[in-house]
């Protein structure tokens, strides 16, 4: 029983860089989530997924953050010309229905 | 907008009960989840109320009273292991799929 992994686990970047992170959910979920949680906080929503269909953003979602699911399978988050506050665990998680998410190990992203 | 509030911190002696209270505020309620979180790790689903009682799963238990817009989570037979951050987090109707997270309750078991 594979779970939802999460490519890398861990990112060190410049200021200024683009990043992109990867996001395999459970094979039968159709829906996924990306939400980022910094130190002493709750995961807080970034967007989601049913399918390849992008439902929601959050407005935390700057233009600079720019996520896609094609063909309704993995995701990627790509983050562009990274700033330190943006510096955190990304979270995925997938469901298919809407009572019970499984999040994935996370990828920490720290902005130098 | 939505808010959940719950205690920061919680101690216990292992074999103890506890119970980690959560209060929210938020239109179209939909349902109520709780996760685990160890230190570094991912949330882990514990338990999920959409009507009012309790739900049981062995040692954890969770409850719901919407008309008071109030849950808990009940842990039983405190062991080390507990030890953790727990979150609660509601569902909205308008916003399916979509979990709004407490803070979190940071919970510690004393031998």
């Amino acid at each position: 029983d594979t779970g939802v992994s999460q490519d890398p686990r861990h990112k060190i970047t410049k200021r200024g860089q683009n990043v992109t992170f990867r996001c395999d959910p459970i094979s039968e979920h159709n829906r996924l989530y990306w939400y980022r949680q910094t130190l002493g906080q709750g995961p807080e929503f970034l967007t989601y997924f049913q399918n390849e269909a992008q439902l929601e953003k959050s407005r935390l979602l700057s233009d600079r953050f720019s996520a896609e699911r094609p063909k309704g399978s993995f995701s990627t988050l790509e983050i562009q010309r990274t700033e330190q506050g943006d510096s955190a665990m990304y979270l995925c998680a997938s469901s298919l229905g809407v009572d019970t998410q499984y999040f994935g190990p996370g990828t920490r992203l720290t902005v130098l | 907008g939505q808010s959940l509030e719950q205690p920061s911190e919680v101690t216990a002696v292992e074999g103890a009960i506890v119970q980690i209270n959560c209060t929210y505020q938020t239109s179209g309620f939909y349902g109520l989840s709780w996760y685990q979180q160890h230190d570094g790790g991912a949330p882990t689903f514990l338990s999920y109320n959409a009507l009012d009682g309790l739900e049981e799963t062995g040692r954890f238990s969770s409850f719901l009273s919407r008309s008071d817009s109030y849950g808990y989570l009940l842990l039983q037979e405190l062991q080390m292991k507990d030890s953790a951050s727990y979150f609660c987090a509601v569902g909205r109707g308008s916003t399916l799929g979509r979990l709004y997270f407490g803070r979190g309750t940071q919970l510690t078991v004393w031998p």
